[in-house]
Parts: structure tokens; sequence; C-alpha cells
């Protein structure tokens, strides 16, 4: 399967602990991107990222919210002392190096605060 | 910031009748791509446009760009029940410093058969 890998796809964490997801882009890509959707929402813009640069970190939270995407490995989007609101869907993205692509997604994770 | 509306937000049709959603971008918009997410699914590129006033299909479907490049269209003829889902324009801002999508609220079609 070339496309869009995320794990894990569902994660349950209690009040206070970290979420790490993790997302390995399509074959060639060299962007990524970080969603968030809320139930019956649309995605909100979290992080743009290429290998060991954010781009474009506008739409994530100031507190507790980190991503990264090293030269080897996943990218990582990590939640430190998760809170019921941060349940939520998470989607990552990829897409080629030229701009104006389309975006290919993952299955996303599915992160359930108890 | 730039935000990105559509409407109708929710919509249930007949099968067999015809469905549109618009989006309206409050900024100028240099390109415009619409995505499909099935319920349960994650959002999968359909087409993106380019040119103001450009209009594209692939079968039933029809999408249009906006003359000023700040509004689209999907429009679905004859609706079939796998045409169920929630349906996302999103666009880059013309100008704009990064790559970033900004997706519109969506619209979720629900076909009755």
């Amino acid at each position: 399967n070339a496309g869009v890998m995320q794990n894990p796809r569902h994660l349950v964490r209690r009040r206070g602990q970290e979420a790490r997801l993790r997302c390995s882009p399509m074959k060639g890509h060299s962007h990524v991107y970080w969603y968030r959707q809320l139930p019956e929402e649309g995605l909100k813009f979290m992080v743009y990222l290429q290998k060991e640069n954010i781009i474009d970190e506008s739409g994530m939270p100031k507190e507790r919210f980190s991503a990264e995407f090293p030269k080897e490995g996943p990218s990582i989007l990590r939640i430190q002392q998760v809170v019921r609101g941060d349940s939520a869907a998470y989607f990552c993205a990829s897409s080629p190096v030229y701009s104006n692509q389309p975006q290919h997604f993952g299955d996303g994770t599915r992160l359930s605060i108890l | 910031g730039q935000q990105v509306m559509q409407i109708p937000q929710y919509q249930h049709v007949q099968e067999g009748e015809d469905f549109t959603t618009y989006c309206n971008s409050s900024t100028t918009l240099s390109n415009i791509q619409w995505y499909k997410q099935r319920p349960g699914g994650h959002p999968v590129f359909l087409i993106q446009l380019v040119k103001s006033g450009e209009v594209k299909k692939q079968k039933r479907l029809t999408f249009q760009f906006g003359e000023a490049k700040k509004n689209s269209s999907l429009h679905i003829t004859a609706t079939q029940t796998t045409d169920v889902g929630t349906y996302f324009c999103a666009g880059r801002r013309s100008g704009g410093a990064t790559n970033k999508l900004i997706f519109g609220t969506g619209t979720l079609l629900a076909v009755q058969p």
C-alpha cells in the first residue's frame, strides 16, 4: 500500500497523558499536513511541514501541541497533557514537492480522551 | 483570517434528484479543490480548478470556479446512493505565503433510495 499511512487508527488516553500520532507520507511526497476534525465539522488546518522544517504552524494551539517531520521516519503530532476537548479525528495528508498539487489523506487517528 | 463557507450545511434528496453545493471564500483564491468524505472515511480528492470561470465535468459532477476566483460550486445530476458523503471545497489564498489549504465548512449530502 503506497498511500498515506497513519497509526494508530484509534487511540484512547486519559486526561493528562500524552498522545503521539504518526504519519508516513506517500512515497515521493515531501510535504505533510495535519488537520483536526471534530464530529460533524470540517477540517481545521493545524500544521504544514517539510522534512526537518515547519513551514506553517498557524493552526496549532499555542500550548501542548507540537509536530515534527524528521529526516528519517514518520511525521509525529504530539499532544501533551491531553484534555477532553482534544477528542477528535486527526488526519494527515501529503503532497509532492510542487505546490498546487492535490493532497492525499490517510485514514486518520480517532483520539478519545477519557 | 481567511474563511471558506459552504452552503447548505446539509441536504437531503431523493435518489435521482439534483444537488448543488456552493463555496464562498472571503479572499481571492489561486485555485480551488474539491474533496469527498464518506461517513467514517477520509477526504478523497475529486478535482482542482485553477482558471477564472473554469468549468470541469466528471460524469454526473460539474464543478465551476467563479470569475472573481472567490466562489465555486459543485453540481451533481441525478444523485445516486453512492453520492452520500460530505463534500468539501478547499482553497489556497492567492499570493499566500505557504502551500496550505483552507477547507470549507462542508455540505453533507444524504440520498434516500
